[in-house]
């Protein structure tokens, strides 16, 4: 599976837009981007993922490059409960099981 | 629906002591991984079960550690003769019969301290 690259940290007001960056270069063409957040103490919760298309569901939206190099998650009104470490995990249609939890971006969203 | 369910969620043991950790799929699903987080770690996987079969343990250390999904009952992580450094979260997760790639819905994890 493909590596990812994601900022430490980042942080955004409520209510606005939180936009979290991946980098994920190596990417091959059967491998879909998945994202994960991971609120303090509670295990890993599922939040979209995509092939090549942008995607959109109740929790965010995600775009992803032509080139399919990098993507971004958005969250489109941040709240303070989407405090939270995010995970951007890329991971082969057909072959690949393993979820391959990388440090993540810590996203800390201000009142 | 419930979800996953894992218990107990907290676990204290001291060295030398065994360790039982258990969790219970969403209903409908027959595939269960673990997952360990360290502190102030990502989570790594472990072991990948269907019922009554390990398909892939290769994240499992060599020694003391086990794991079984049977017929019937929760899958079973168990570690033997646990030592500090197996002081972790333990998080199983579970998917539904289908393609691999299926979103696994996590538990709420066992914190398993050794003294």
């Amino acid at each position: 599976d493909a590596k990812t690259t994601q900022p430490p940290s980042m942080d955004c007001a409520e209510g606005r837009a939180a936009n979290l960056p991946c980098n994920h270069s190596t990417i091959s063409g059967n491998e879909y981007v998945y994202w994960y957040r991971q609120i303090h103490s509670q295990g890993p919760q599922y939040i979209i993922h995509g092939l090549k298309n942008n995607e959109t569901n109740e929790m965010a939206s995600l775009i992803i490059t032509e080139d399919r190099k990098s993507s971004t998650l958005i969250l489109p009104h941040a709240t303070l409960r989407d405090t939270a470490v995010y995970y951007c995990i890329v991971r082969a249609m057909d072959s690949s099981y393993k979820l391959i939890f990388g440090s993540g971006t810590r996203l800390l969203v201000r009142p | 629906n419930a979800g996953v369910m894992q218990n107990p969620r907290h676990l204290v043991r001291r060295r030398g002591q065994e360790a039982r950790l258990r969790c219970s799929p969403m209903k409908g699903h027959s595939h269960v991984y673990w997952y360990r987080q360290l502190p102030e770690e990502g989570l790594k996987f472990m072991v990948y079960l269907q019922k009554e079969n390990i398909i892939d343990e290769s994240g499992m250390p060599k020694e003391r550690f086990s794991a079984e999904f049977p017929k019937e009952g929760p899958s079973i992580l168990r570690i033997q003769q646990v030592v500090r450094g197996d002081s972790a979260a333990y998080f199983c997760a579970s998917s539904p019969e289908g393609l691999s790639y299926n979103e696994q819905f996590f538990g709420p994890g066992t914190r398993l301290t050794v003294l």
